[in-house]
């Protein structure tokens, strides 16, 4: 079975500062990976996917994220935070190209 | 472009009382899909119709969830003789493509259904 789990059940960062969510997953063989925000009472939206092509995915609003797959990790990165990043992030991988398996979030809290 | 919808966003039952919730996706996305999101968890899947069949339904938790989408564009997730442990945010999403694609497609979320069981 394929899984995800989030290393960081919140992270705090301060306006313009790098933020890292991590995410390790496990496969039994090359997954599609994906990272989703969801801000209050908004649907999830698609940050960036895995799809094993190249292994930096750049997605949107400046995020990105790189695949290891000696470390089995897709850990999601952002050089300077703003503050309409603050959300909840979940890692998320697909086991069958269509079901989607979802870890148990990041809540990101921007300081001014 | 409209994206997908849901309604009810918020719905109130009473333990024992039946509930429907709508899904309107993009309109002619093949792919639907159906979430169950607990307070601080993440979402986790119930059921997949392609079309109108059914695919996928290993995620629904008890025979008291059924889902259909009988012309293979609105959905509605029913849940009978609800309990507590029902209470949660029900998501769905859509998918222009069927899962004959090598390749994981992207899901299009609308922004669920609170539902709380007293």
């Amino acid at each position: 079975a394929q899984s995800v789990t989030q290393l960081d059940s919140h992270v705090s960062v301060s306006e313009g500062t790098p933020v890292l969510l991590r995410c390790n997953y496990s496969s039994s063989y090359s997954p599609s990976l994906f990272w989703y925000v969801q801000h209050p009472n908004k649907g999830l939206q698609l940050l960036l996917k895995y799809t094993s092509a190249a292994t930096l995915v750049k997605g949107i609003n400046g995020f990105e994220a790189e695949f290891k797959k000696s470390e089995t990790s897709f850990h999601l990165t952002k050089p300077s935070a703003h503050m309409s990043d603050a959300a909840e992030y979940f890692c998320v991988v697909s086991p069958n190209d269509y079901k989607l398996s979802f870890g148990a979030g990041t809540t990101v809290t921007v300081r001014a | 472009g409209a994206g997908v919808s849901q309604s009810p966003r918020y719905k109130v039952a009473k333990r024992g009382q039946d509930v429907a919730l709508r899904c309107d996706p993009i309109s002619g996305h093949v792919s639907l899909f159906w979430y169950q999101q607990a307070l601080g968890q993440g979402p986790e899947f119930l059921t997949y119709f392609q079309n109108e069949a059914q695919l996928d339904k290993s995620g629904l938790p008890s025979d008291r969830f059924f889902a259909e989408r009988p012309e293979g564009s609105v959905s509605t997730l029913k849940i009978q003789r609800t309990q507590q442990e029902d209470s949660a945010v029900y998501l769905c999403a859509s998918s222009p493509i069927g899962p004959s694609s090598s390749l994981a497609p992207e899901q299009f979320f609308g922004p669920g259904t609170r539902l709380t069981v007293l």
